[in-house]
């Protein structure tokens, strides 16, 4: 399995241009989500997934969308790109809610930075 | 409201030396708590994770955790340090109150090793 996957790795973007980072899983997850993490302040949630076209907003939605048409895949959508958010972005997948089942497997990553 | 905190941002320990990394959190439900290890450039991997079975929790890499109701506390340690522990490393926090597992993050802390 590769496990979850992300595309690209780094972006450079400039204020106002729209880009969609992908991500990919292959483990029959149910459940995906997106973080940012940015210095001093570990990951926050930015939306998140509990099926297939089933989405949710997490702690930091704005400026960013989401859809997930397949179970495997959950890209995410900047609609206007700002400075603010420049940041490293990642997914995570998860086999569902039940209490034993918790474990977050994450991507490596996409670096963004906005100009 | 659930929340974590991390108690250091920066730790420096000799190798072959104990690791202390201290977490509080704050929890409305009976949570379930994990802690995360991200290695330079990396993504985050799980290290240990805390469901309510037995209160010290034993993860990859010789690391444990033990969870204190009494004192909200999840501290990580390790009983000698190696070159490889260098790191950053994330107390989570998510409520065992049914629906999405949302992850919450403390700051991180990063832990150096010294020869």
């Amino acid at each position: 399995n590769a496990g979850v996957t992300q595309t690209p790795k780094f972006q450079v973007l400039k204020t106002g241009q729209s880009m969609t980072l992908q991500c990919a899983q292959d483990m029959n997850h149910e459940y995906m989500s997106w973080y940012r993490q940015d210095p001093g302040m570990g990951l926050r949630l930015i939306h998140y997934s509990v099926g297939a076209g089933i989405t949710d907003q997490g702690e930091v939605p704005n400026g960013y969308n989401v859809s997930r048409s397949t179970t495997e895949d959950f890209p995410l959508r900047l609609l206007s790109a700002a400075p603010s958010q420049t940041s490293v972005y990642f997914c995570a997948s998860s086999p569902g809610t039940g209490q034993w089942n918790y474990e977050q497997y994450f991507g490596p990553g996409t670096r963004l930075t906005v100009t | 409201a659930q929340s974590v905190t991390q108690l250091d941002s920066h730790v420096s320990v000799s190798e072959g030396t104990p690791v202390l990394l201290r977490c509080n959190y704050s929890s409305s439900y009976s949570p379930s708590l994990f802690w995360y290890v991200q290695h330079p450039n990396k993504g985050l991997q799980l290290l240990l994770k805390y469901t309510s079975a037995a209160t010290l929790v034993k993860g990859i890499n010789g690391f444990e955790a033990e969870f204190k109701k009494s004192e909200t506390s999840f501290h990580l340690t390790k009983p000698s340090a190696h070159m490889s522990d260098a790191a950053e490393y994330f107390c989570v926090v998510s409520p065992l109150s049914g629906g999405y597992n949302k992850l919450i993050f403390g700051a991180g802390t990063r832990l150096a090793v010294h020869p």
